[in-house]
């Protein structure tokens, strides 16, 4: 069974600058999150989707971040500035359903460092 | 925002040794504690879990206690082995809410 998928791996950029990050969950999953994860820290959620409907969003910083998943499939999380304090893991993970202990598989993380 | 903690903040033993590291919650509606085993470069990967109907679960090595009294829990690593070196990190979930992390133990365990 394949993982969840996330792309790019690494992202440098200057902060003010825009970045999107994409996430493919394993298949059959209707809960899909992402999560922030600063150095040192542990994961922060940023928003949680169930099928294409958003249930949690209240630690999105929603005036720089955004996140869509058309379809209740992919998902694609954006930041529109930039800001230095952005620079952290973005983990995505899916789970089969929302339920208190079904299991949240997450996918390697795409790096982001803002200059 | 933070609503777990954890301790220590990283952690060394000697392979064979037991390690343990323990988390604190302060919301007593959180019904649903895992813990997550983290490697450089990957996501973290559920290692065990348990609710607060029971005191303690063991599956292999990795043993989680549980005293809801003491709002504490903690993860036993008996006979660590130096492929155990990784991060790990309690969490804490109501219901279907959001989970909060730890701020994660880095575990090293020395051949």
């Amino acid at each position: 069974e394949a993982g969840v998928a996330q792309s790019p791996r690494y992202k440098i950029i200057e902060k003010r600058q825009s970045v999107a990050f994409w996430c493919n969950p394993i298949s059959g999953h209707a809960t899909l999150y992402w999560y922030q994860q600063i150095l040192g820290q542990g994961p922060k959620l940023l928003i949680q989707f169930q099928n294409n409907g958003v249930v949690d969003d209240s630690q999105l910083p929603k005036d720089r971040f955004s996140a869509e998943r058309l379809k209740g499939v992919d998902s694609t999380l954006k930041i529109q500035p930039a800001k230095l304090e952005d620079s952290a893991v973005y983990l995505c993970a899916s789970s089969f359903s929302d339920g208190p202990s079904d299991e949240q598989f997450f996918g390697p993380g795409t790096r982001l460092t803002v200059l | 925002q933070q609503q777990v903690k954890q301790s220590p903040q990283s952690l060394i033993v000697q392979k064979g040794g037991i390690s343990i590291i323990n988390c604190a919650y302060e919301n007593t509606a959180f019904d649903y504690f895992p813990w997550y085993q983290q490697f450089p470069g990957k996501g973290p990967a559920l290692l065990i879990a348990i609710r607060p109907d029971v005191s303690e679960k063991k599956e292999g090595r990795f043993t989680i206690s549980f005293n809801k009294s003491a709002k504490q829990f903690s993860l036993h690593i008996m006979d660590s082995q130096p492929g155990d070196s990784a991060t790990y990190f309690c969490a804490a979930r109501r219901g279907n809410n959001d989970m909060r992390f730890g701020a994660g133990t880095r575990l090293t365990v020395k051949p």
